[in-house]
C-alpha cells in the first residue's frame, strides 16, 4: 500500500485566502485523523472521523476551519479565511479499528500564511 | 495543565550512549502507551507500543510504563546517528467509545546522536 497520501506538501498563501488540504487514507482504514503540529504546541488533534462520520471536532480552533470526508478514500481540511497564525504542518493519519491500533501518518502539508 | 508532559529537549548525546526519554501524564484512564519517532520533515511513525504497566523490549529499544507514578520511559541502548529524530510519547484510554479513539501526544523530545 502507498500509505497515507497528503497534498499539497507545501503551500504558501496570503492572509485571507482559502486553503484546502487533501488526504487519502490507507485503504481499509476506518478512522481518519487531522492533526496540526507547531513548535509551540506540538501535535494537536483537530478532528477525527469514523466510517466517514465526524466524531470529535472539539480540537478545531475556529469556525474558519472545516473538514469533510465525502467517502472512505478522501478527506479535506479547509481554512477560510486563512491567517498567519494558521502556519503549521498539518498531518492526516488513518487507522484500522479503535483503541490502540497503530496510527499511520502522511508526510504532512506545510502551510505558510503570509 | 497538559494531559501529557514531555521535555522538548533538545538532547544531544555521543554515539553509543544510553538515551532515556520520559513522559508524565495526568489522566488515569490512559491504558495504551506508545512512542512515535519523527524524522525531520516526515510524519511520525510508531516505534513502540505497550499496554498498561510493565516493560517491553525490541532490539536496542525498551519501553517502560509505571501507571502508579503516571510515568513512561523509552530507553535507547548503543545509540546511533540514525536514531537522531524527535520522539513523541502518545497515550489513549481503553478501547471502545470516543475516548478510546483519541491519541494524546506529548510535545516530543528532539534527539541528536553525534558520531
Amino acid at each position: 500500500d502507498a500509505g497515507v497520501i497528503q497534498s499539497p506538501r507545501h503551500e504558501v498563501t496570503e492572509m485571507g485566502q482559502e486553503v484546502t488540504l487533501r488526504c487519502k487514507p490507507i485503504s481499509g482504514h476506518d478512522y481518519l485523523f487531522w492533526y496540526r503540529q507547531t513548535m509551540m504546541r506540538g501535535l494537536e488533534l483537530l478532528i477525527y472521523f469514523n466510517n466517514n462520520v465526524p466524531i470529535d471536532d472539539s480540537g478545531m480552533p475556529e469556525d474558519r476551519f472545516s473538514a469533510k470526508m465525502p467517502n472512505a478514500s478522501f478527506s479535506t481540511l479547509k481554512i477560510q479565511p486563512s491567517e498567519p497564525r494558521d502556519s503549521a504542518v498539518y498531518f492526516c493519519a488513518s487507522r484500522r479499528g479503535t483503541g490502540a491500533g497503530e496510527l499511520f501518518f502522511g508526510e504532512g502539508s506545510r502551510l505558510t500564511v503570509l | 495543565q497538559k494531559e501529557v508532559e514531555q521535555d522538548p529537549g533538545p538532547l544531544s548525546v555521543p554515539e553509543g550512549a544510553i538515551v532515556s526519554l520520559n513522559c508524565t501524564y495526568s489522566n488515569s484512564a490512559f491504558q495504551y502507551f506508545m512512542w512515535y519517532r519523527q524524522y525531520s520533515r516526515k510524519g511520525p511513525e510508531l516505534l513502540m507500543y505497550t499496554y498498561s504497566s510493565g516493560n517491553k523490549e525490541d532490539g536496542r529499544f525498551t519501553a517502560q510504563v509505571d501507571k502508579s507514578s503516571k510515568y513512561i520511559s523509552l530507553f535507547i541502548r548503543d545509540s546511533q546517528p540514525s536514531d537522531s529524530a524527535t520522539y513523541l510519547c502518545a497515550m489513549s484510554a481503553r478501547s471502545g467509545g470516543t475516548s478510546g479513539s483519541r491519541l494524546t501526544f506529548g510535545e516530543g523530545t528532539q534527539l541528536t546522536v553525534n558520531p
